[in-house]
């Protein structure tokens, strides 16, 4: 069976562009979550999204959004982006309220 | 303010001893605890999960505990093995943060040497 796949696993961006970090769920799962984590932090949850809707967001600005599909994948999207966002994105699928399954993770670069 | 703390000085012990990770909260009611291992550039795995109502629980060589008074849970990797070596993060979750937002700590760096 497939994990949680994201794509891409690694982008630069220059400051005020946006990004599209993509996530495709464990089959089965209908929770998909978004989390950053800065070097020598831990995750910091952004966003959960259950059957596309909405479900939690975390302390982040406007600039950071996200959708869920039909299909259960996701994207996550950051406009105007700041050398403060240069981090790893994971996303997390579950199929309860219990273990989160990650993905590689997204390492993005902001210069 | 809320807080989930774990050691931010790596541990180093040697092959075959019982690593020791610590997770302390303030603030925070979780209904349950989890216990992820992180390599370098790679996402969490999930190890372990422990509810408020459980005071142990085990798995092959790791073992958690979870005391809901001094709101602390230990977390114990028995006869201990280089491949364990890792960035041990736990996470809650429980009423005052929403049952689909993990809080992570900012993870224990474990390294065991032959």
């Amino acid at each position: 069976d497939a994990g949680v796949t994201q794509s891409p696993t690694h982008l630069i961006k220059t400051r005020g562009q946006h990004v599209t970090l993509r996530c495709s769920p464990i089959s089965g799962h209908k929770s998909v979550s978004w989390y950053q984590q800065v070097l020598g932090q831990g995750p910091q949850f952004i966003f959960q999204y259950y059957e596309k809707e909405e479900r939690g967001r975390g302390n982040f600005p406007d600039r950071f959004s996200a959708r869920q599909f039909p299909n259960y994948s996701s994207e996550l999207n950051v406009n105007a982006l700041l050398l403060g966002d240069s981090a790893l994105y994971l996303c997390a699928s579950s199929a309860s309220y219990t273990e989160a399954f990650f993905g590689q993770g997204t390492r993005l670069t902001v210069v | 303010s809320q807080k989930i703390e774990q050691n931010s000085e790596a541990l180093n012990i040697q092959e075959g001893k019982t690593a020791t990770l610590t997770c302390n909260y303030t603030n925070y009611s979780p209904a349950y605890l989890q216990w992820y291992r992180q390599d370098p550039g790679r996402g969490p795995v999930f190890l372990l999960l422990i509810r408020e109502n459980e005071k142990e629980k085990r798995k092959e060589r790791l073992k958690v505990t979870f005391d809901t008074t001094l709101k602390q849970s230990l977390f114990h990797i028995t006869a201990s093995q280089p491949a364990d070596s890792a960035t041990y993060l736990c996470a809650l979750a429980g009423v005052n943060t929403g049952f689909q937002k993990l809080v992570f700590g900012t993870g224990t760096r474990l390294l065991v040497s032959p």
